[in-house]
């Protein structure tokens, strides 16, 4: 079955622009996460998402947003990019409540210059 | 303050040999450890997991062992090819749900 599907994959934006990432869980999974992974700070939980509820947040500024939808497809926000905002943006998600094993997709490149 | 170490950054190993990666945390209320192999622009792929009421958990040729009592997650791979070369990251959770905290990554690099 397919995997976690995300868009984009590559993007270029400008400091101070808002930026919308997609991510589309494997079929069944109910649990969406966001995590930003950067050379210096490693991988970092953003949020998590479940039934169309934020269930937990990393330590991010609230420019950073997400919703989940009906579908299960997550949506994460980023407005007025800076640009230590570069980073590979990584969707994650998983079965049930208790979310256990969490399978990510290929992630979206996002450069701000 | 890293909740969870890995404390050397590269390993090479021969082919055919065991590798072993090491894992530290030190939240003692973490309850679930993932591991977790990355290849360059791809995202991070599930390798195997072991729960905290457990100390060992095997799936083939990766097997994860867990000491509670000292704070300790190492994984081995036996034998290791030269597909297994990756960045690997461990991986831990408290309080359910997916807020995962992961460590810096080791490089393995399986020689021929």
């Amino acid at each position: 079955k397919a995997g976690v599907t995300q868009t984009p994959r590559y993007l270029i934006k400008t400091r101070g622009q808002q930026v919308t990432l997609s991510c589309s869980p494997i079929s069944g999974h109910r649990s969406v996460s966001w995590y930003q992974q950067t050379p210096g700070q490693g991988l970092q939980f953003l949020f998590e998402y479940f039934s169309e509820t934020q269930r937990n947040k990393g330590n991010f500024p609230g420019r950073f947003s997400g919703r989940q939808f009906s579908n299960s497809r997550s949506e994460m926000n980023v407005s007025t990019l800076e640009l230590g905002d570069s980073a590979l943006y990584l969707c994650a998600s998983s079965y049930a409540n208790s979310g256990n094993t969490i399978y990510f997709g290929e992630g979206s490149w996002l450069t701000v210059v | 303050d890293q909740q969870v170490k890995q404390n050397s950054p590269s390993l090479s190993v021969q082919e055919g040999r065991i590798s072993i990666l090491n894992c530290d945390y030190t939240n003692s209320m973490f309850d679930y450890f993932l591991w977790y192999k990355k290849y360059p622009a791809e995202g991070p792929t599930f390798l195997i997991s072991i729960s905290s009421i457990k100390d060992k958990n095997e799936d083939g040729r990766f097997t994860v062992f867990l000491n509670k009592s000292a704070k300790h997650l190492s994984l081995h791979i036996v034998p290791s090819q030269p597909g297994d070369s990756a960045v690997y990251f461990c991986a831990a959770r408290y309080n359910y749900g997916q807020n995962f905290v992961f460590g810096p990554g080791t490089r393995l690099s399986v020689l021929p």
